[in-house]
């Protein structure tokens, strides 16, 4: 099975308005974090957010959000409010604490039309 | 402080070549992963090295190795290069058992012709 399943190859948003990437995760360590990470055309990952397993609130950065549903092994990438700069390549990771692994979706290309 | 640092940026080299990557990680962090990325298979895992010893390995041919020096450093080598070997190599570190992911350097972009 996939540890980490990004659905959508690729998304269209409105600039200014909200987008939600999704994310499920499969894992059977109780620790673990949830991040997400951003890929420009340039090439560098540039980490989001990050969740942990044990955190009960959704994390929250600027303008990005997690929606971190544990029971459904979901962890979802809310941007609001989308600017042209948004436009990338966002992946949904995963680092298992207990097992020492890290693993990488599949990504999904967002585009921001003005 | 500084990121991770990659060098260098880009190369070409020729089938039948070696070639060598340097990463050097965030100061402190000790622990350095190796990733390959191409349109077509994505990001694959390569490697990780933590404290000079290999940690993890994927599924690549022994064609490609890697090693990490006593400061952190590490390097990644591909002898006898192939064109399907032409991708984005990226480097990333991590503290030993941090409750954050990966910090990532710009990449090698390496083209084999």
């Amino acid at each position: 099975a996939q540890k980490i399943t990004q659905t959508q190859p690729g998304m269209f948003v409105q600039e200014k308005e909200a987008v939600t990437l999704d994310c499920t995760y499969d894992t059977s360590d109780q620790s673990y974090g949830l991040f997400w990470y951003k890929q420009p055309s340039s090439g560098e990952m540039i980490f989001l957010i990050y969740q942990g397993s044990y955190d009960e609130q959704n994390a929250t950065e600027g303008r990005y959000s997690l929606n971190f549903q544990k029971a459904r092994k979901s962890a979802n990438l809310v941007i609001s409010a989308s600017q042209l700069g948004d436009s990338a390549m966002y992946f949904c990771a995963m680092r298992e604490y207990n097992f020492n692994k890290f693993y990488f979706g599949s990504g999904t290309k967002l585009n921001v039309k003005p | 402080k500084a990121g991770v640092t990659q060098t260098p940026r880009y190369l070409i080299k020729t089938r039948g070549q070696q070639v060598t990557l340097s990463c050097s990680p965030i100061s402190g962090h000790r622990s350095v992963s190796w990733y390959q990325q191409t349109p077509g298979q994505g990001l694959q895992f390569l490697f990780e090295y933590f404290s000079e010893t290999q940690r993890n390995k994927g599924n690549f041919p022994g064609r490609f190795s890697g090693r990490q020096f006593s400061n952190s450093r590490s390097e990644m080598n591909v002898s006898t290069l192939e064109l399907g070997d032409s991708a984005l190599y990226l480097c990333a570190s991590t503290s030993s058992w941090g409750n954050y992911g990966y910090t990532f350097g710009s990449g090698t972009r390496l083209t084999v012709v």
